[in-house]
């Protein structure tokens, strides 16, 4: 079974500055997926980002950005120039390959993103 | 278009009832997943269901089942509720049309069991 870990709780950030949450994860397959996941306090969890374990180049949306490193498992979001409505829970997730015929989901137990003014 | 759409988003009950709630995906969607969201457990994937087939589920007891429609609109039932089955319950939807979607979460239920 797959796991994924983010060891960092509580995370916060000057507005307009970068930050940095990380991720990990423990699988034996080859192909699978990642994402991140922000969760405000609205509760409605939305797609971040995503980033397909085949593709060596990391994936970047606007100010987020992630360094993917597969032989060591590691999956981190980068948020530059950090602004008041990016405060919120952000989770780590994975899914595996096109195999497995499945759109299964495996969280990690999230970041809280706090932002300051 | 409009997104994934729960019913009722808060519920209240009392331990030992059965609760259902609803969860309307995109439109064309045909692979609708559930997940429980809980302070100590984190989020946790319920079962998925595809062409009204459950082609995965998760490590949750028989009280907890699903089922999908024609229309791919799912319901889920939680039979004998306990405290503990108190949580957001989340719903995601994904066109499946191909192994690369991305799946669309809804605003979730919250549920209470009292």
């Amino acid at each position: 079974a797959q796991t994924v870990t983010q060891s960092q709780p509580e995370m916060s950030v000057q507005e307009a500055e970068t930050v940095t949450l990380s991720c990990t994860y423990d699988t034996s397959e080859s192909d699978y997926y990642l994402f991140w996941y922000k969760q405000p306090p609205s509760r409605q969890m939305i797609l971040v980002i995503r980033q397909e374990a085949y593709k060596q180049q990391n994936a970047t949306e606007n100010r987020f950005s992630v360094n993917f490193q597969k032989a060591a498992k590691s999956f981190s979001l980068k948020i530059s120039d950090s602004q008041l409505g990016d405060a919120a829970m952000y989770f780590c997730a994975y899914r595996s390959g096109p195999w497995a015929g499945s759109y299964q989901l495996t969280f990690g137990k999230g970041t809280k993103l706090s932002v300051i003014p | 278009k409009a997104g994934v759409t729960q019913t009722p988003r808060y519920l209240i009950k009392t331990r030992g009832q059965q609760v259902t709630l609803s969860c309307s995906p995109i439109s064309g969607h045909r692979s609708v997943s559930w997940y429980q969201q809980t302070p100590g457990q984190g989020l946790q994937f319920l079962f998925e269901y595809f062409s009204e087939t459950q082609r995965n589920k998760g490590n949750f007891p028989g009280r907890f089942s699903g089922r999908q429609f024609s229309n791919s609109r799912s319901e889920m039932n939680v039979s004998t509720l306990e405290l503990g089955d108190s949580a957001l319950y989340l719903c995601a939807s994904s066109s499946a049309a191909t192994n690369t979607d991305t799946q669309y979460f809804g605003p979730g239920t919250r549920l209470t069991v009292l």
